[in-house]
């Protein structure tokens, strides 16, 4: 079955910090890749998605993420963290067949501190 | 351009009560998909409509059911409610099945007890 994973549930950083989420899935045909912030009390928010060309794709807020396909990863960073950076992040994933579902990972809750 | 919509915000039942979420797309999305979030989780795929039709479905059973109008806003219905159906439910649209990604709305957060 079709999964994905991120590995760190809960990160503590101090603003300023550089920032590195980890998504792993299990899927060996086409997908786009998403990751979505979800602030305290608000709704997904769409911070950047990969679909295809450079692996290396830009998103709001100074977020960027790799996709390495021969390691099934699209990870996330963000080079100086700031305390407004606190949320939770989700990596999903598109298989693109039928219905083009969403899969997500269990989230990761980032606090920021100042 | 608006948004997706929903409600009601907040909601609690009892269970084996039946409740009914609505979810009102954003302009010019034809494709509706429902999730559940469960507390420390991530979004679960409900279903999905696509100009009226189920076009997909989760892990779900046929107790969740859906609607999508004309207007391509849509439904959530849920019969003979279960304590562990206490979650938060997500509405997302699109156009064209989601292809290119969904717009959220904030959720209906339902509690059974």
């Amino acid at each position: 079955a079709q999964s994905v994973s991120q590995h760190n549930h809960h990160v503590i950083l101090s603003e300023a910090a550089s920032l590195e989420l980890g998504c792993n899935y299990s899927y060996g045909g086409t997908v786009n890749l998403f990751w979505y912030v979800q602030y305290p009390g608000q709704h997904l928010q769409l911070l950047l998605k990969y679909f295809s060309g450079d692996p290396l794709v830009k998103g709001i807020k100074g977020f960027e993420a790799e996709f390495i396909k021969s390691k099934f990863s699209f990870n996330l960073r963000k080079p100086s963290v700031q305390w407004s950076d606190t949320a939770e992040y989700f990596c999903a994933v598109n298989v693109l067949s039928g219905t083009y579902k969403y899969i997500f990972g269990t989230g990761t809750r980032l606090k920021v501190l100042a | 351009e608006t948004g997706v919509t929903q409600s009601p915000t907040h909601l609690i039942k009892t269970r084996g009560q039946q409740v009914t979420l609505r979810c009102s797309s954003q302009s010019g999305h034809n494709t509706v998909s429902w999730y559940q979030q469960a507390l420390g989780q991530g979004p679960q795929f409900i279903f999905q409509y696509y100009r009226e039709e189920e076009n997909g479905r989760g892990n779900f059973p046929p107790r969740f059911s859906g609607l999508q109008f004309p207007n391509y806003s849509s439904e959530l219905n849920v019969n003979a409610l279960e304590l562990d159906d206490s979650a938060l439910y997500l509405c997302a649209s699109s156009f064209q099945r989601g292809q290119g990604g969904y717009t959220f709305g904030s959720g209906t957060r339902l509690t059974v007890v």
